[in-house]
């Protein structure tokens, strides 16, 4: 069964260093989001993207953070600097379409830590 | 935009018998509702949806129930087994953009007690 891959299952990082963290979306998917969970809370929206483009973002995605898919397999979130709130997993998801109903399928994330 | 609330947080039900967790949610135009499971070190994992064209949807020892009118829906696990024991998380849509942006209960840690 197609599933949503993720790299690094973890990462640990210094403050202020810049982190690129990798998925790969269901083969014949066209919509990407990112989410993350601080250790015991609940999962949060990030963004969403398609057509090589975000569609929408939440408050949390500020300008530290970037979203890219530089290849047909590829999509990456990428924070320039990292501050100690950052650490948390992320997790990438994917979709076929994004009307109602459409099923988002999550990678099993990556568990950053920002020392 | 939308607000949701899951209850109870923690949940512990002797093997054999059912488990209920109930979800609110604010907005009346959200009209998909997913329910994810999350087992310990792994991402989130549909479990079973339901759209507001129908009040209840059943798969095997799992079935979810939707009150539009009260703004709530509620997951049901019966005959509950030790692999059920993980995190369980509701979520709707951000309306009217389908969902694309999926806002998630608090979620509701199930431990099934052998």
């Amino acid at each position: 069964e197609p599933e949503v891959t993720q790299t690094p299952s973890h990462q640990v990082t210094q403050m202020g260093q810049e982190v690129i963290l990798r998925c790969v979306p269901i083969s014949n998917h066209l919509y990407f989001y990112w989410y993350r969970q601080i250790l015991g809370q609940k999962v949060e929206f990030l963004v969403s993207f398609y057509n090589n483009e975000i569609s929408e973002k939440s408050e949390i995605f500020d300008d530290q953070f970037s979203v890219e898919r530089p290849d047909g397999s590829n999509f990456t979130l990428k924070i320039r600097s990292t501050k100690l709130e950052d650490s948390a997993m992320y997790f990438c998801a994917s979709s076929g379409l994004a009307g109602v109903g459409e099923t988002q399928y999550f990678g099993p994330g990556t568990r950053l830590l920002v020392l | 935009g939308e607000n949701v609330e899951q209850h109870p947080s923690t949940l512990s039900v002797q093997e054999g018998d059912s488990a209920v967790i109930k979800c609110t949610y604010s907005d009346s135009a959200s009209n998909y509702f997913p329910w994810y499971k999350q087992e310990l070190g792994k991402g989130p994992q549909l479990i079973i949806d339901i759209r507001s064209n129908v009040g209840e949807k059943k798969d095997q020892r799992i079935a979810v129930t939707l009150n539009k009118t009260a703004k709530h829906f509620s997951l049901h696990i019966t005959e509950t087994q030790p692999e059920d024991s993980a995190v369980y998380f509701c979520a709707a849509p951000l309306a009217p953009f389908g969902n694309e942006k999926l806002t998630f209960g608090t979620g509701t840690r199930l431990t099934i007690i052998p």
